[in-house]
């Protein structure tokens, strides 16, 4: 089966630092990947996807990159992080574009910029 | 006007009410339709797919209204464990803020 793992669960980060979050699926091949975030209160805001290797589509302009450097893997970074950029990060895979047979997603990170 | 717009409660109600959620959406050309519940500080996690003809699973169910550009999520006999808060997603990566539901005793 299908499993997708995030980590880490919870991270405390001070202002101007950098910011490395993995996530890793087990089980499928070429995944569509994604990264979500999920503002207090908020729903979720689509940072980037990828459908394959090295290939990432940005959602919206920020101090945020992804990269995917192997087909189960996707990861987020920041070379500086803002106050704003505390929240709840959520990988997600899907096995058709645009998630057209649903999401699933991993256990979150939740992410509190100081 | 946001691509997909839900109330956000909350919506308290009793055990063993009937509740329904809307959502809508501003792309008329959007295809797929999904309710997805999320519980508190947890991932979000697929609750069941809406399509064309409307759908139902136990005591839940999916409705499409495409003229009017909406979807709904009706809960027959609420019960306290289906307090959560309810997402819907347009077109696969469209999520809706949320609607949150809790059920008292």
């Amino acid at each position: 089966s299908q499993t997708i793992h995030q980590w880490p669960a919870t991270l405390v980060q001070p202002v101007g630092s950098p910011l490395s979050l993995e996530c890793t699926v087990e089980g499928t091949s070429n995944p569509n990947l994604y990264w979500y975030r999920q503002a207090a209160g908020r729903g979720l805001q689509l940072l980037f996807y990828s459908v394959g290797i090295g290939q990432i589509s940005s959602e919206v302009p920020q101090n945020l990159s992804a990269s995917r450097p192997q087909d189960r893997q996707f990861i987020l970074s920041s070379k500086k992080l803002l106050l704003s950029d505390s929240g709840f990060y959520l990988c997600a895979w899907s096995v058709n574009s645009q998630g057209e047979d649903g999401y699933t997603f991993g256990s979150g990170t939740r992410l509190t910029v100081v | 006007r946001k691509e997909v717009e839900q109330d956000p409660g909350p919506f308290n109600v009793p055990e063993g009410a009937t509740v329904a959620f809307n959502c809508t959406y501003s792309n008329s050309a959007s295809q797929s339709f999904f309710w997805y519940r999320q519980d508190c500080r947890k991932e979000p996690k697929l609750l069941m797919s809406v399509y064309s003809s409307g759908n139902e699973d136990g005591r839940f169910t999916a409705q499409l209204n495409r003229a009017s550009q909406y979807i709904s999520l009706l809960i027959r006999d609420s019960k306290l464990s289906d307090s959560a808060t309810y997402l819907c997603v347009v077109n696969g990566e469209r999520f809706g803020a949320g609607t949150r539901l809790t059920v008292k005793p």
